[in-house]
């Protein structure tokens, strides 16, 4: 079945440190997104991707950096400068740039935590 | 500028009772509407969506929801509860030629049913 694959499920993170979420996905989708989600907040958009090697900044980018080397995958890095990376993350991908006709698809998402 | 507003930040009904979660838009274009939902600690499934075809659009699940252009709704519908049905929902609105910001959530309205 073709999906959105996010890993790990859970994250935890140091102080400091760099980690990066993986999201694949065999939909052959062009846009991919990540976002943010706060309790009480909604989905905030991080970063975007409509084609291979292409990507733009969403609202809340600072600390963030993500690749698209491949079609498939759009990896995000949560940098040691996001001061408060605790949340969940989700993967999301459309098969336009815009989502409009078909809406997008959702991984399952990762939770982060800082320890 | 898109924008969402979802009444009810929590609406609790009791198991077998009608659901209604309330959505209301503004967009300078015509729009395209999703509902998704979102169970605890998963990704966000996609509803049903409304992209300019019949008003009253079925869903899975037995969700159902009508498009009222004069009153700038979305509302979401379902007769019956089901403890199932427990969960955040989240009505989106698309349209506009911003792609990769095209998708502009709501800020959800949590479920609750009670045996």
């Amino acid at each position: 079945d073709g999906g959105i694959t996010q890993s790990p499920k859970y994250l935890f993170r140091k102080e400091g440190q760099n980690v990066t979420l993986s999201c694949e996905q065999n939909l052959n989708h062009d846009a991919m997104y990540w976002y943010r989600q706060d309790p009480g907040q909604g989905l905030r958009l991080i970063y975007y991707s409509q084609i291979v090697n292409d990507f733009q900044k969403g609202d809340i980018a600072e600390g963030y950096s993500v690749s698209r080397e491949k079609k498939e995958s759009f990896p995000l890095t949560v940098t040691s400068a996001q001061k408060n990376p605790t949340a969940f993350y989700l993967c999301a991908s459309s098969i336009d740039g815009s989502g409009t006709k078909y809406g997008y698809t959702f991984g399952s998402g990762t939770r982060l935590t800082v320890v | 500028a898109q924008s969402v507003t979802q009444l009810d930040s929590h609406v609790s009904v009791s198991e077998g009772t009608p659901v209604l979660l309330r959505c209301n838009y503004s967009s300078s274009y015509s729009p395209s509407l999703f509902w998704y939902v979102q169970h605890p600690n998963k990704g966000l499934q996609l509803l049903l969506k409304y992209t300019s075809a019949a008003t009253l659009v079925k869903g899975i699940n037995g969700f159902e929801a009508e498009f009222k252009k004069s009153e700038t709704s979305f509302h979401l519908t379902k007769p019956s509860a089901h403890m199932s049905d427990a969960a955040e929902y989240f009505c989106v609105v698309s349209g506009e030629d911003n792609y990769g910001q095209n998708f502009v959530f709501g800020p959800g309205t949590r479920l609750s049913v009670l045996p």
